[in-house]
């Protein structure tokens, strides 16, 4: 596609429900990253593929969190047991990941899931 | 944890001035970046920097790199209305595994 699309744009949800959020890379990237923003806070890395494997999962902030990519593109996180305190955007950006790790290309951010736990 | 921290948080100025934003890291880089973010959503790229840089312009941007201090500035030279936003720098360390880490941001309001 021409950006990153993330959906569902807004999702709410009541505490203890499994939520899953999906983002869309551009076409051809093969480095895909998650990211958690509270208000008025900055960006709180969670995971990034590099084609379907995950060498860095150390930012899931718990067992509840976990994430998958397939054939290379489609990502979805999914939060299972949803507390207030998962209650954020949640950022999905790819980069064309010809560095390291995809590490000296810029981001390509989608437009973010708003997540509201109940 | 977060690596870069941000300074100011936030920063009012008039239109035609200039604003200058400053970002700190903590470990060795191979590049620094800079985000703008519009209404709390998703971020976009403005530029990048590699560690053996020292000044990058673009536009009316204009960022510089000082290893030795571990630090970083972002100068929007002429600003406008057009300008607010939230400002983030995002370094990449090896140390850190590649990924991308952000700081806290700087609000810019431009006041026409």
């Amino acid at each position: 596609g021409a950006g990153v699309s993330q959906s569902p744009s807004n999702k709410v949800t009541e505490k203890g429900k499994d939520v899953e959020l999906r983002c869309d890379p551009i076409s051809g990237h093969t480095a895909l990253y998650w990211y958690r923003q509270s208000l008025g806070q900055g960006l709180e890395f969670l995971i990034y593929f590099q084609g379907n494997s995950a060498p860095d999962k150390s930012g899931l902030p718990s067992d509840r969190f976990s994430a998958e990519r397939t054939g290379g593109s489609v990502s979805t996180l999914t939060i299972q047991r949803t507390q207030q305190e998962d209650s954020a955007v949640y950022l999905c950006a790819s980069s064309s990941g010809t560095g390291l790790w995809g590490a000296n290309e810029k981001l390509f951010f989608g437009s973010g899931t708003q997540l509201s736990v109940l | 944890s977060q690596q870069g921290e941000e300074d100011p948080q936030a920063l009012s100025i008039q239109e035609g001035e200039n604003a200058t934003m400053n970002c700190s890291y903590k470990t060795s880089i191979n590049n620094l970046q800079w985000y703008r973010q519009n209404s709390g959503r998703g971020l976009v790229h403005l530029i990048l920097i590699r560690s053996n840089e020292r000044e990058k312009h673009s536009g009316r941007l204009r960022v510089t790199l000082d290893t030795s201090k571990k630090s970083s500035s972002l100068l929007i030279t002429a600003s406008r209305a057009a300008d607010t936003a939230s400002y983030f720098c995002a370094s990449l360390s090896y140390n850190q595994g590649g990924k991308l880490i952000f700081g806290q941001g700087t609000e810019l309001s431009v006041k026409p």
